[in-house]
């Protein structure tokens, strides 16, 4: 069975430009969490969706945004990038979006804003 | 707000030795708490988890125990091998709040 996939893998972004990141959940899960993981430091939370509503958002500014589709896969929006916002974006799925259920992560995609 | 801390590497053992991994935590309420493992090249994947107090959590040899009156889950490990080389995260609740991870290095 295919894991959580992420694309691209790596990307490379200037100052003020805006990207996008895709995940694609575990087949049968609804809901996908995202995460941004600096260098040295642990994965920070970002948003929770399920059934495609928000359900959860960490201290992140407006810049960052993200939906879910009909199929349950998400995308994670960044705009006017900083240089801080270099990092490694994890998704995760899990089967529910309540209460505790294992999260299961992609590789993540690796951003560096220059 | 919830936290997760805990010891700083990084760690560099012989292989065989024991492995401690110290982990405190700060929530409000019963949260439930785990072990991820970050290899080299890979994503995150779960080691263990524990969803009440006095639980004890284990995987591949690896054991952590839910202690409340201490709010610690530290991650244990009685013979550390080479392939144990990864950073270790402790972490909290769902969405998960994370430790700034421990950096394991077994030489042979």
């Amino acid at each position: 069975d295919a894991g959580v996939t992420q694309s691209p893998t790596h990307l490379i972004k200037t100052r003020g430009q805006h990207v996008t990141l895709r995940c694609s959940p575990i087949s049968g899960h609804k809901s996908v969490s995202w995460y941004q993981q600096v260098l040295g430091q642990g994965p920070q939370f970002i948003f929770q969706y399920y059934e495609k509503e928000e359900r959860g958002r960490g201290n992140f500014p407006d810049r960052f945004s993200a939906r879910q589709f009909p199929n349950y896969s998400s995308e994670l929006n960044v705009n006017a990038l900083l240089l801080g916002d270099s990092a490694l974006y994890l998704c995760a799925s899990s089967l529910i979006g309540a209460g505790y259920n294992e999260q299961f992560f992609g590789p993540g995609t690796r951003l560096t804003v220059l | 707000g919830d936290s997760v801390t805990q010891m700083e590497g990084p760690v560099t053992l012989s292989e065989e030795a024991c492995l401690t991994i110290n982990c405190t935590y700060t929530a409000t309420g019963y949260p439930s708490l785990f072990w991820y493992v970050q290899y080299p090249g890979e994503g995150l994947q779960l080691l263990l988890k524990a969803t009440k107090a006095d639980d004890k959590g284990s995987n591949k040899g690896f054991e952590a125990t839910y202690r409340k009156e201490t709010t610690s889950f530290h991650l244990e490990k009685g013979s550390v091998q080479v392939s144990d080389s990864a950073v270790y995260f402790c972490a909290l609740n769902t969405p998960l709040v994370f430790g700034k991870g421990t950096r394991l290095s077994v030489i042979a």
